[in-house]
């Protein structure tokens, strides 16, 4: 089973050009989000969906979209990216009947010059 | 606020030594708190839930404490191998849903020969 996987590795991107961060989970879990990780700061959420067919905000969405057409994928878009977008992305996914635990993605490592 | 501290920032021990992570939260109502491992370049991985009830639970060689009163956590790690080096996060649910986590920064540990 690969669990969540997440494309690409890594990523250099100019300033101001559009980018989609992809995430497939195997799992059928039915939630799933996008984080931030950031030197010196905890995770912090960006989106997140709860289900095929809805998504919601997290606690730092702006400049970030997301979409959930299906149960398995959530492709994260930077419309136009900006150098404070450089980090480190991670995608979970949980399910209600495994308490919620969340399970991460190998992360992808976006520089925005 | 609701906020997630953990200390030390990071530590050093030698190889079969035990240690113990803190963790001190204000995140009220909660309803689970966490311990994730993540080690250098990948996603954080679950290692011990409890809900608000529960005041220890063990995987291994890793038991997690909970006293709700004091609103502290801790993480003891017994008979350390090098292949515990990684970051220690603690994560809060408010109970509010799995979209409502509070990560604390976490605690660099570093297991040396």
């Amino acid at each position: 089973t690969a669990g969540i996987t997440q494309a690409p590795t890594s990523q250099i991107l100019a300033a101001g050009r559009s980018m989609t961060l992809r995430c497939t989970q195997d799992m059928r879990h039915n939630a799933m989000y996008w984080y931030r990780q950031d030197l010196g700061l905890g995770l912090r959420l960006i989106h997140y969906s709860n289900t095929a067919g809805t998504t919601g905000k997290g606690e730092v969405p702006d400049g970030y979209s997301v979409s959930r057409a299906n149960t398995d994928d959530f492709p994260l878009t930077l419309a136009s990216a900006v150098p404070s977008q450089t980090s480190v992305y991670f995608c979970a996914s949980s399910d209600m009947a495994e308490g919620d635990t969340q399970y991460f993605g190998p992360g992808t490592r976006l520089t925005v010059l | 606020k609701n906020q997630v501290e953990q200390s030390p920032q990071s530590l050093i021990i030698l190889e079969g030594k035990n240690c113990t992570l803190q963790c001190n939260y204000t995140v009220s109502p909660f309803s689970n708190l966490r311990w994730y491992k993540q080690d250098t370049g990948r996603g954080p991985v679950s290692l011990t839930i409890m809900t608000f009830s529960e005041n220890t639970k063990s995987n291994g060689r890793y038991t997690a404490t909970l006293d709700a009163d004091t609103k502290q956590s801790s993480l003891h790690i017994t008979a350390s191998q090098l292949s515990d080096s990684a970051s220690y996060i603690c994560v809060v649910d408010l109970q509010t849903g799995a979209n409502n986590l509070f990560f604390g920064t976490g605690t660099r540990l570093t297991v040396i020969p």
